[in-house]
C-alpha cells in the first residue's frame, strides 16, 4: 500500500514565479493536511481539505497561497509570484477521516522542498 | 493560547543509556496526542496516538505515556539508529478545531556508539 506522494521532491523558483506543489493520499483516504516547515522551525498548519472541499484553510497566508482538492487526481497547493520567504518544506498528510480512534491519524508524505532564489 | 512545548531540545546518549523526552501542553480540548520520527531531509513519521490520561503505547525501544499536562516518549537502551527528531502534537476539540495539528519544536536525538 503506497504512502501518502508528493511531487516534485525539489523546486527551485525565482521571485515572482508560481510554484505548483502536488500530493496524493494513502489510498482510501479523503482527508489532506498541508504543513509548512520553514528553516529552524516547527510544522505548521496551512489547510484542510476533503474532496471539492476546503475545510479550514486558517493557516494559510491570505494572499498568494490557494489550495484544492479536486474530485479526480492530487491535491494541490499553489503559491504565486512566491518570495524569498516562502522557501520552506512543504508536508502533505492525509487520513482516514478526521474523528478520534485512530482513524485520524495523520500520514506523512516525504515532503517537497522549494527554494525561491 | 493552545500550545506544546517539547524538552529537551536536543539530548545526546550513549548507545543503552535509557531517557525520556517531554511533551507539556496547555490546550482547550485535547482530542489527540501524536508521537512523531523526522529523519533529516524526510517526511514525519507515526509512531504513536495516546487520547487519554494513563493510556500507554509500546514499540520496540519506545514506550510513550500520557497525563492531563504532558506527554513522555521513554527510550529504552536506544540504539545510533534511533537518533532523529522527535516531534509532539496534539489534536484538539471545538469550534474551529478540525484536526489539524499544532506541533511541538521537536528534540533531536542523537545516539553515540
Amino acid at each position: 500500500n503506497a504512502g501518502v506522494m508528493q511531487n516534485p521532491r525539489h523546486l527551485v523558483r525565482r521571485r515572482g514565479q508560481e510554484a505548483r506543489l502536488r500530493c496524493s493520499p494513502m489510498k482510501g483516504h479523503s482527508h489532506v493536511y498541508w504543513y509548512r516547515q520553514l528553516p529552524e522551525e516547527g510544522l505548521k498548519f496551512m489547510v484542510y481539505l476533503q474532496k471539492e472541499n476546503i475545510i479550514d484553510e486558517s493557516g494559510m497566508p491570505k494572499e498568494r497561497f490557494s489550495a484544492e482538492f479536486p474530485k479526480e487526481g492530487p491535491s494541490i497547493l499553489r503559491i504565486q509570484q512566491v518570495v524569498r520567504g516562502d522557501s520552506a518544506a512543504y508536508f502533505c498528510a492525509s487520513s482516514l477521516q478526521a474523528g478520534r480512534g485512530g482513524a485520524d491519524t495523520q500520514y506523512f508524505g516525504p515532503g517537497t522542498r522549494l527554494t525561491v532564489l | 493560547e493552545d500550545q506544546v512545548t517539547q524538552s529537551p531540545e536536543a539530548l545526546r546518549l550513549q548507545e543503552g543509556e535509557s531517557s525520556s523526552l517531554n511533551c507539556s501542553y496547555t490546550v482547550s480540548g485535547l482530542r489527540g496526542l501524536f508521537w512523531y520520527r523526522q529523519d533529516p531531509g524526510k517526511g514525519p513519521e507515526f509512531l504513536f496516538t495516546l487520547y487519554s490520561a494513563g493510556e500507554e503505547k509500546e514499540k520496540e525501544r519506545l514506550k510513550a505515556t500520557i497525563t492531563k499536562k504532558e506527554s513522555f516518549l521513554h527510550i529504552t537502551a536506544p540504539k545510533p539508529e534511533d537518533s532523529a527528531t522527535y516531534l509532539c502534537a496534539v489534536s484538539l476539540y471545538g469550534s474551529g478545531n478540525t484536526g489539524k495539528l499544532i506541533f511541538g519544536q521537536g528534540t533531536t536525538l542523537q545516539v553515540k556508539p
